[in-house]
């Protein structure tokens, strides 16, 4: 299994700021997502953090708004950029692939952003 | 694009009840994968199915994966308290591997 860390586990922010979410893995992993969840709802993919490249991103999402690094196989970051009322989210990285293969998604705690 | 629908959104359930959730997809699902989630908490896997018709068991709850692989469902038998929280399906197709759509949920309350 992989136990995964998330930081910070809650943020309040202003509006018109940036704030970077950090996604710690304590095992090497194949794949690594970020999603955001509204409370009470499900969840939304992001996108997906390539190691070593460009994040891939879901319809409704841009980089230039949700910027991801993915420097190696055990770390993930994902900023979200000129904060909104509406970027109020519980944010959640997960990673699947444990020794290359696609059977488990964990998920870190999640970050509660509030953005006023 | 795929969908994936869950139904109920909500269930209430008398402790000692069993109930069902069922998922559907619109497309074809290579696998699907189930997650609890508590309140305040955060998914946590439970199951994947990867082939057509296939069921498993874990204690007292059931999966199964249809014969078509466009839906599943999830049967928990003899309710219990613990089995509070939301319990979402996620489908995965041939070609977004990887990358799992989550349906809505279904929010479990059980009355003791």
């Amino acid at each position: 299994s992989a136990v995964i860390s998330q930081k910070p586990s809650r943020d309040i922010c202003q509006r018109g700021t940036s704030l970077t979410i950090q996604c710690q893995v304590d095992s090497q992993v194949t794949m690594m997502f970020w999603y955001r969840q509204q409370p009470g709802q499900s969840l939304t993919l992001i996108a997906t953090a390539n190691q070593g490249s460009e994040a891939t991103y879901e319809s409704g999402f841009v980089i230039d708004k949700f910027p991801i690094s993915r420097p190696n196989l055990t770390f993930s970051t994902l900023t979200v950029s000129n904060m909104s009322p509406e970027d109020s989210s519980i944010y959640l990285c997960s990673a699947a692939g444990l020794a290359g293969g696609l059977d488990t998604q964990y998920f870190g705690p999640g970050t509660r952003l509030t953005v006023l | 694009g795929q969908q994936v629908m869950q139904i109920p959104q909500y269930q209430h359930v008398q402790e000692g009840e069993d109930f069902t959730t069922y998922c559907n997809s619109s497309t074809t699902l290579s696998n699907i994968q189930w997650y609890k989630q508590r309140p305040g908490g955060h998914p946590v896997f439970l199951i994947q199915l990867v082939k057509s018709g296939e069921v498993k068991k874990q204690k007292r709850l059931t999966f199964q994966f249809g014969e078509a692989k466009k839906n599943s469902s999830l049967h928990i038998t003899a309710t219990q308290t613990t089995d509070v929280g939301t319990y979402f399906c996620a489908g995965m197709t041939t070609d977004s591997w990887g990358k799992f759509q989550f349906g809505a949920g279904t929010q479990v309350v059980v009355t003791p």
